[in-house]
């Protein structure tokens, strides 16, 4: 079946600092894969997004590359704000429709 | 703009009793879904719609039904409530099928919180 593991959080970091949000996952087919960002008390926005390999989606300063090889699609910004406190979910669809996601990760940074 | 719009934000039910989560898009999206949002376990499709008149099981779909006789409504009804019903619900729709394809995106509506007590 398709699955999405991300890294547990919270992950806390201070303003300026680098982040990294590990995402793997597990697809028959060849899956589009997605990060979305939720704000507190707000639903789910896309964030960035890339179709097929070697492919690097990029918003907001934060950027993704679709590796096949390890099958990963690790989430990264070179200088967090307090403004990216959020939960981030990766997420795959194959074959269109249906997004199955991670289970989310709670960025939280400190000034 | 009002994109997707859920209603309402905050419910509190008994157990046993039915409601309806309303959800409306006003995009002329085909595509339009359910999922509910627990701790740890992320997002979950709970049914899905293709078009007015169609819907389709998700992977969470007992307990709920749902109908889509216009293109811009899909209401979730909780049929006798539980309290493992307990969760955040999102409704999101999309121009169509094809979500990885470079045009097409979900959007989400801001969610309804649910207690069944």
């Amino acid at each position: 079946g398709n699955s999405v593991t991300q890294m547990e959080g919270p992950v806390t970091l201070s303003e300026e600092a680098f982040l990294t949000i590990n995402c793997t996952y597990t697809a028959t087919g060849y899956p589009s894969l997605f990060w979305y960002v939720q704000y507190p008390g707000e639903g789910l926005q896309l964030l960035l997004k890339a179709t097929k390999a070697d492919d690097k989606g990029s918003n907001k300063g934060f950027e993704a590359t679709y590796r096949k090889e390890t099958t990963s699609f690790h989430l990264e910004k070179g200088s967090v704000q307090v403004s990216d406190s959020a939960v981030y979910f990766c997420a795959l669809s194959v074959y269109g429709n249906k997004l199955v996601f991670g289970a989310g990760t709670i960025l939280r940074v400190k000034s | 703009n009002a994109g997707v719009t859920q209603t309402p934000k905050f419910q509190v039910l008994k157990t046993g009793q039915s409601m309806t989560l309303q959800c409306a898009q006003d995009m002329n999206h085909e595509y339009m879904s359910w999922y509910r949002q627990d701790p740890g376990m992320g997002l979950r499709l709970i049914h899905y719609s293709v078009g007015a008149g169609i819907t389709d099981q998700g992977e969470v779909p007992n307990g709920y039904n749902v109908s889509r006789s216009t293109t811009e409504d899909f209401p979730l009804r909780l049929l006798s409530a539980a309290p493992s019903q307990t969760s955040v619900y999102f409704c999101a729709s999309s121009s169509g099928f094809g979500w990885g394809t470079s045009n097409t995106e979900a959007f989400f509506g801001q969610g309804t919180r649910l207690t069944v007590v």
